[in-house]
C-alpha cells in the first residue's frame, strides 16, 4: 500500500538555525512525485517544494531543500536559517504513480509535523 | 496573495440550512478539487473536477453536492449537514489532473455546523 510517514508530530527550532523535517514513503511505482506543503494557522496550504522520482538532483527553493534518498525512500525537508514565520504545520505528500492508480492518481498525505520557531 | 479565492472565509449554519461554498481561480487550470480538513489532520480529498466534469467522488455523502459551472469556478452546495461536518474546506486547482505539478490551494472556508 502506498503511504507517507512523518514521525515527528512536533518540532522546535531556534530562530536562525536549520531544521530537518522527516518524511518516508512507501510505493511500488517507479514514477511518482513528492511534495512538501506548509500550513500556517490561517489555514492556507502553501506549496514549498517538489521532487520527481527520476530527478537526480535534490530540489531546492530558496531556504527550502529536499534531501531525497531514493533507496531509503525518504524525502526530508530542510529549512535553513529558520524564521518566526516558519512556525506552521508541514505536510509531506506523494502523488500516486500511474501503475498503482491509473488516471485517478491522487495525493497521499502524511499526518504532518507542527514546527515552532523560538525567538 | 493566493491565486485561488474561496468565499466565505467563515460560515456558521444550522443542520437544516442550505448554503454554498465558492471557489474561483484564474490561472487557466483545468482541474479543481475540494478537500475537507479537520484540525491537526491532513486534508481529505472529496471531489475532483477535470475539464469541468466530475472525475473523482471519494464516496462523499450526498448532503455535499459539488458543481463546476465553468473552468474557473467550483461550488460546494451544503444541505442538511451534521455537526461532524464542521471543518476547514479547502479548494485547490492544478494545471491538469494528471500533471505532476503542484496543487494551488485557497485559504479555505471554515465551516461550523450547529
Amino acid at each position: 500500500a502506498q503511504k507517507i510517514t512523518q514521525t515527528q508530530p512536533g518540532m522546535f527550532v531556534q530562530e536562525k538555525e536549520a531544521v530537518t523535517l522527516d518524511c518516508t514513503y512507501d510505493t511500488s511505482d517507479q514514477s511518482y512525485g513528492l511534495f512538501w506543503y506548509k500550513q500556517p494557522s490561517s489555514g492556507e496550504m502553501i506549496f514549498l517544494i517538489y521532487q520527481g522520482s527520476y530527478d537526480e538532483q535534490n530540489a531546492t527553493e530558496g531556504r527550502y531543500s529536499l534531501n531525497f534518498q531514493k533507496a531509503r525512500k525518504s524525502a526530508n525537508l530542510v529549512i535553513s536559517a529558520s524564521q518566526l514565520g516558519d512556525s506552521a504545520m508541514y505536510f509531506c505528500a506523494m502523488r500516486e504513480g500511474f501503475r498503482n492508480a491509473g488516471n485517478n492518481r491522487k495525493l497521499i498525505w502524511g499526518l504532518g509535523t507542527s514546527l515552532a520557531v523560538n525567538p | 496573495d493566493t491565486e485561488v479565492t474561496q468565499t466565505p472565509k467563515h460560515l456558521v449554519m444550522g443542520m437544516t440550512n442550505k448554503k454554498s461554498l465558492k471557489c474561483e481561480q484564474h490561472m487557466g487550470h483545468r482541474a479543481m478539487y475540494w478537500y475537507k480538513q479537520k484540525a491537526k489532520k491532513p486534508p481529505e480529498l472529496m471531489f475532483v473536477y477535470s475539464y469541468e466534469k466530475l472525475s473523482i467522488n471519494e464516496s462523499v455523502p450526498s448532503r455535499f453536492s459539488p458543481e463546476c459551472p465553468n473552468s474557473s469556478l467550483l461550488n460546494l452546495h451544503l444541505h442538511a449537514l451534521q455537526p461532524e461536518d464542521s471543518a476547514l474546506y479547502l479548494c485547490a486547482s492544478s494545471q491538469d489532473r494528471l500533471a505532476p505539478g503542484e496543487l494551488f490551494f485557497g485559504e479555505g472556508s471554515r465551516l461550523t455546523v450547529l
